[in-house]
């Protein structure tokens, strides 16, 4: 099955300042790539997603890239604020059916 | 947006008791919903996937008499955990597909067994 990876583990980052998360997946025909910000004692919340026919994609101030051959995405947060503070999971599936999770990363935002 | 009400969000019970969880797609019809269960610190694990009409499809090394899902309509899908102990307290999650809003998930479920 497919199994997906997630780097870092925990971010702190300052007011500002930008944070990267980066995931690599195992199944080439995964098609469909979300990315989820949980906030404690709630359920995940999709904040981007990008399918494979895409490269980029923005919304604001969060972006999300795909290589499809090397078979990895990233989540690009810019100007980061504390309300951005969460755990980030990314997720992989195949024509929108299971999702595979990563790890997740716990992502602090100083002021 | 599309929105799964989760209920209850937090429920403590007695070890050897069941408890229900309900999830409910409110403005779309499900065709498939997931169940997740995430201890802390650690990602979402799926448990099971249900379809409609359909017997629930169980992960590896989840046990299917223990958690019982039911999904009788296309707007809800419950899952009972039986003869519940303390190893199973823990946080579980929905999640629904529909067109065209794709995944959405639920709030999620605290479970404390004592």
């Amino acid at each position: 099955g497919e199994n997906v990876e997630q780097h870092p583990s925990t971010l702190s980052v300052q007011e500002g300042d930008s944070a990267v998360i980066k995931c690599t997946y195992s199944d080439s025909a995964s098609n469909y790539f979300p990315w989820y910000k949980q906030e404690l004692g709630k359920g995940p919340q999709l904040i981007i997603d990008i399918r494979s026919n895409v490269g980029e994609k923005k919304d604001q101030r969060i972006a999300v890239t795909l290589n499809k051959t090397a078979k990895h995405f990233s989540l690009h947060i810019t100007e980061t604020q504390p309300e951005d503070s969460a755990v980030y999971f990314c997720a992989a599936s195949k024509n929108d059916y299971k999702l595979s999770f990563g790890a997740g990363t716990t992502v602090t935002v100083r002021a | 947006g599309a929105v799964v009400s989760q209920h209850p969000s937090w429920v403590i019970c007695k070890s050897g008791t069941s408890v229900k969880i309900e999830c409910r797609s409110l403005d779309f019809q499900a065709t498939t919903m997931f169940w997740y269960r995430q201890f802390p610190k650690q990602s979402l694990m799926l448990m099971a996937t249900s379809n409609e009409g359909s017997k629930a499809t169980y992960e590896q090394g989840v046990e299917k008499d223990k958690f019982l899902i039911n999904h009788a309509s296309l707007t809800l899908s419950t899952l009972t955990v039986t003869s519940a102990h303390p190893e199973d307290s823990s946080f579980y999650i929905c999640s629904a597909i529909g067109l065209p809003q794709g995944y959405t998930f639920g709030s999620g479920t605290r479970l404390t067994v004592v």
